[in-house]
């Protein structure tokens, strides 16, 4: 079965500082691969997707993740965080269907 | 454009009750997919409805069961409610024919606390 690993529970950063939020997937095929972020008291809202090609995609407001085949990674980036980055981010990889399989989230909180 | 609205928002039931959640789906979505999740984990699929039948089901017992109206509206039912089944409910939902890969537009959810 498909599973997704996100090995940090909460990440701390200063507002201005870039950030890196880390991605592990199990999955057989070619995946296709997706960040959520929830807020509090809000739903999911996606910030990208990769499902083939560039390597390198992009986002909204201002994120980035980076698919890496031969560490199983999709890692999300972003050059400069701002204090309403802070939220819970999930990865997830799609099976058939659409179904998605989440992480367990990242924590992000931003101190200024 | 109304995106996916669910409710109620927070509801308390005690043990052995039932409870029905409720969606709407976005306007021209026509699949509505549940999901569960759990404080501190990620959503979990229960299961997804399409032309009023389910298609697809996650891992989760008989005691989760759904219903999708011609209008494509949907409710998740819970019977026998244990104190586990305590989380929030994601209702998403998509427009059919878009392929693997089409977005997912989730709603706010249904905090549900069991006692």
């Amino acid at each position: 079965a498909q599973s997704v690993t996100q090995p940090d529970i909460h990440i701390t950063v200063s507002e201005g500082a870039s950030l890196e939020l880390r991605c592990n997937y199990s999955y057989g095929a070619t995946p296709y691969l997706f960040w959520y972020v929830q807020s509090p008291g809000q739903g999911l809202q996606l910030l990208l997707k990769y499902f083939s090609g560039d390597t390198l995609v992009q986002g909204i407001k201002g994120f980035e993740a980076e698919f890496k085949r031969s560490q199983s990674s999709f890692n999300l980036r972003k050059p400069s965080v701002h204090w309403s980055d802070a939220a819970e981010y999930f990865c997830a990889v799609q099976e058939y269907g659409n179904k998605l399989v989440f992480g367990a989230g990242t924590i992000l909180r931003v101190k200024s | 454009d109304a995106g996916v609205t669910q409710s109620p928002t927070h509801l308390i039931k005690t043990r052995g009750q039932q409870v029905t959640l409720r969606c709407s789906p976005k306007s021209g979505h026509d699949t509505v997919s549940w999901y569960q999740q759990a404080l501190g984990q990620g959503p979990q699929f229960i299961f997804q409805y399409y032309e009023e039948e389910e298609r697809q089901r996650g891992n989760f017992p008989d005691r989760f069961s759904g219903h999708q109206f011609p209008n494509y509206s949907s409710e998740l039912n819970v019977n026998a409610l244990l104190l586990g089944d305590s989380a929030l409910y994601l209702c998403a939902s998509e427009q059919a024919g878009q392929g693997t890969g089409g977005e997912l537009f989730f709603g706010e959810g249904s905090r549900l606390t069991v006692l």
